[in-house]
């Protein structure tokens, strides 16, 4: 059964950087997109970042772009989230989730997740 | 970027009730849509993508219907355990967005 370990999350002041990490077991790790979707304390679900199985296509929402980077290393199946420039609204649980795959093809469903990691943003 | 709009956005039921939860997008998205649930203090779940396709291990008391801009999730007979609020996401092209989400409690 596929699994994902979310790591990284702490405490951070305005301005200070973050990176996340979620280790995937038990996986084609490079056959399979990747996702980080975020949820703010007492919050809905905010999709952040998302990643092709190769790394070669990345994907950003608006309210982050420029300030994450979303990264994997196939060969040790990791997949990172780099947090620079952070503010209060960035405070939230991270969540690391996996892309379906169906019939050789990717849909960004996200099908396993992780418990998630929780970042707070405050001086 | 693509409005998902559920409704309500808590919706009060017994055990035993069918249950029906909508999800609005602000285009079409054909049939690339998912449903999440996600219990207190858990990461969400997927239950149905495609907007009607079963993921495994999911009961079938859950459904899903709709194409274009309007869609259902339906529990046809709540129980204790669908204690949980309620998402929809589309995957029909980035940003990926969900929808504000529905709570699911039990009178």
């Amino acid at each position: 059964e596929v699994q994902l370990l979310e790591s990284g999350g702490g405490l951070v002041q305005p301005g200070g950087s973050l990176r996340l990490s979620c280790a995937a077991s038990e996986l084609s790790f490079s056959d399979y997109a990747m996702n980080w979707v975020r949820q703010a304390p007492g919050k809905g679900l905010e999709w952040v970042s998302s990643i092709s199985g190769s790394g070669s296509s990345t994907y950003y929402a608006d309210s982050v772009k420029g300030r994450f980077t979303i990264s994997r290393d196939n060969s040790k199946n990791t997949l990172s989230l780099q947090l620079n420039s952070l503010r209060a609204e960035d405070t939230a649980v991270y969540y690391c989730a996996k892309g379906l795959r169906l019939r050789g093809s990717y849909y960004y469903y996200m099908d396993v997740w992780g418990k998630g990691t929780t970042v707070t943003v405050s001086s | 970027d693509i409005q998902m709009t559920q409704s309500p956005s808590s919706v009060s039921a017994s055990i035993g009730d069918r249950v029906t939860i909508t999800c609005r997008a602000s285009r079409g998205i054909s049939t690339w849509l998912a449903w999440y649930q996600q219990k207190p203090g858990k990461a969400p779940n997927l239950l149905i993508y495609a907007a009607s396709t079963l993921q495994s291990g999911v009961p079938s008391r859950f459904s899903g219907s709709g194409s274009g801009t309007d869609f259902t999730l339906t529990i046809s007979s709540l129980q204790p355990e669908d204690l949980a609020t309620y998402y929809c996401q589309q995957a029909n092209s980035f940003p990926l967005t969900f929808g504000g989400g529905t709570k699911v409690a039990i009178k």
